[in-house]
């Protein structure tokens, strides 16, 4: 079983749709979670980080996490075309320590 | 503008031949890594490198090896090409462990093919 599982998708979705992007992990001791957003031809940017439990919200981008489900989501709203690409999970146990990354869900967002 | 450039953005090369790849970065940054990216497997860590001439092997190592002799540059060798090689490359660099979080800062990659 792999410590970070997340769907490949693709996903595709009409402008204006909410998406939500989901990943479970095995790991208990991962603390700190990431979403990271990748363009076809470019290395992947930090989208989103969250710490522990709970929601961030950043603009139209919502980060959830369920320590107690083991499941981390990224939703975001109001979906504009630009924001077709590739959005990978990624969890770590503590600052400093080895990031495990999620397979990376493709998300296509049609105008 | 914080950078992370690569040699190469696509490279032919044949079985057997020696492959340099080259990440430079210019952040003054301690953490360099190297990843594979396939499809459906995600980013698998081949090596990564907390300072000047240390490394440590990540969950794929076989067949790879890695120079670090200056803190912007870190290169991943493949000793001998091969085609189950052929993979996207990525370089990352992040500050570090005393950062608040472990954002790492990707390079735009290197398609390698191994013919």
């Amino acid at each position: 079983q792999k410590e970070v599982e997340q769907d490949p998708g693709p996903l595709s979705v009409p402008e204006g749709a909410i998406v939500s992007l989901n990943c479970t992990y095995s790991n208990s001791a991962f603390q700190y979670f990431m979403w990271y957003r990748q363009y076809s031809r470019k290395g992947p940017e930090l989208l989103m980080y969250t710490y522990s439990s709970g929601n961030k919200e950043d603009g139209r981008f919502t980060a959830q996490v369920d320590k107690s489900s083991k499941y981390i989501s990224l939703f975001i709203r109001d979906s504009q075309p630009s924001d077709s690409a590739t959005y990978l999970c990624a969890m770590s146990a503590r600052t400093g320590f080895k990031t495990i990354f999620g397979a990376g869900t493709r998300l296509f967002v049609k105008a | 503008d914080v950078k992370v450039t690569q040699s190469s953005r696509y490279l032919v090369k044949r079985t057997g031949e020696k492959v340099f790849l080259e990440c430079v970065q210019d952040m003054d940054h301690e953490n360099m890594f190297w990843y594979r990216q396939d499809p459906g497997l995600g980013l698998r860590l081949i090596y990564f490198s907390y300072d000047v001439k240390m490394k440590e092997k990540g969950d794929i190592p076989e067949g790879y090896s890695v120079s670090r002799e200056k803190k912007e540059r870190f290169s991943l060798i493949l000793e001998s090409a091969s085609t189950n090689q052929t993979s996207m490359y990525l370089c990352a660099s992040s500050p570090s462990s005393g950062s608040s979080y472990n954002e790492q800062f990707f390079g735009p990659g290197t398609r390698l093919t191994v013919l």
